[in-house]
């Protein structure tokens, strides 16, 4: 049980912003938001990852609802490498467990 | 950042043989490693967890004579596909726990193996 959701799939133009959406809605205290991404036939690949606050870096930002019950990924100008699989999933801190996958978002990035 | 080196990228085999697929990292020590497997258009699903130096904890429903899994070094983790069939025919990923920071740890994943059983 991934005990996130996420749209199947999503489309963008390129060099646009994405949002991409995850609700949790039974997310505890000390859960964890990750975001990988899996590109077509590799591994998927770390992205970013939050608590509570709003989190930047050098792929995208992290926005997380003040009630912890969603959270969005923002691409802020899409590019056709961005074309991927997203996962939102629920980890816990410290010496996590394994990830459990759900079924993610297929960006699409139009040209 | 941390490297997961998974080899071979992919690999036919013929129905009956066994193939080894070898999952190593690279730039840190990882005494825990994943092994996930992937049916087209369908997400990860976790095969089994691998411990260094112990033996390996399978999910249920997976076979642990089937897909043997060992991690004799802390850089080396190691999945045979035994007796394989077309039905094994999948896209193998393993990963190794990597610390974040901050008391967070993420994971770092290997390119991936794609098994053609024939």
């Amino acid at each position: 049980d991934a005990k996130t959701t996420q749209p199947n799939s999503m489309e963008s133009n390129e060099e646009e912003p994405v949002h991409l959406p995850c609700n949790h809605s039974t997310i505890s205290g000390t859960d964890y938001i990750h975001w990988y991404r899996q590109l077509p036939s590799q591994g998927p690949e770390y992205v970013i990852h939050g608590l509570t606050s709003n989190v930047n870096n050098r792929m995208a930002s992290l926005a997380i609802a003040e009630d912890r019950k969603s959270s969005t990924l923002i691409l802020h100008r899409a590019t056709l490498r961005d074309a991927a699989v997203y996962y939102c999933i629920r980890g816990s801190a410290g010496y996590a467990r394994q990830l459990t996958f759900g079924s993610g978002t297929q960006l699409t990035v139009l040209p | 950042g941390a490297v997961v080196s998974q080899h071979p990228s992919w690999v036919i085999c013929k129905s009956g043989t066994s193939v080894k697929i070898e999952c190593r990292s690279l730039d840190f020590q990882a005494t825990t490693m994943f092994w996930y497997r992937q049916f087209p258009k369908q997400s990860l699903m976790l095969m089994a967890t691998s411990n260094e130096g112990s033996k390996a904890t399978y999910e249920q429903g997976v076979e642990k004579d089937k897909f043997l899994i060992n991690h004799a070094s802390l850089t080396l983790s190691t999945l045979t596909v035994t007796s394989a069939h077309p039905e094994d025919s999948s896209f193998y990923i393993c990963s190794a726990r990597d610390f974040l920071g901050q008391g967070v740890y993420g994971y770092t994943f290997g390119s991936g193996t794609r098994l053609t059983v024939v």
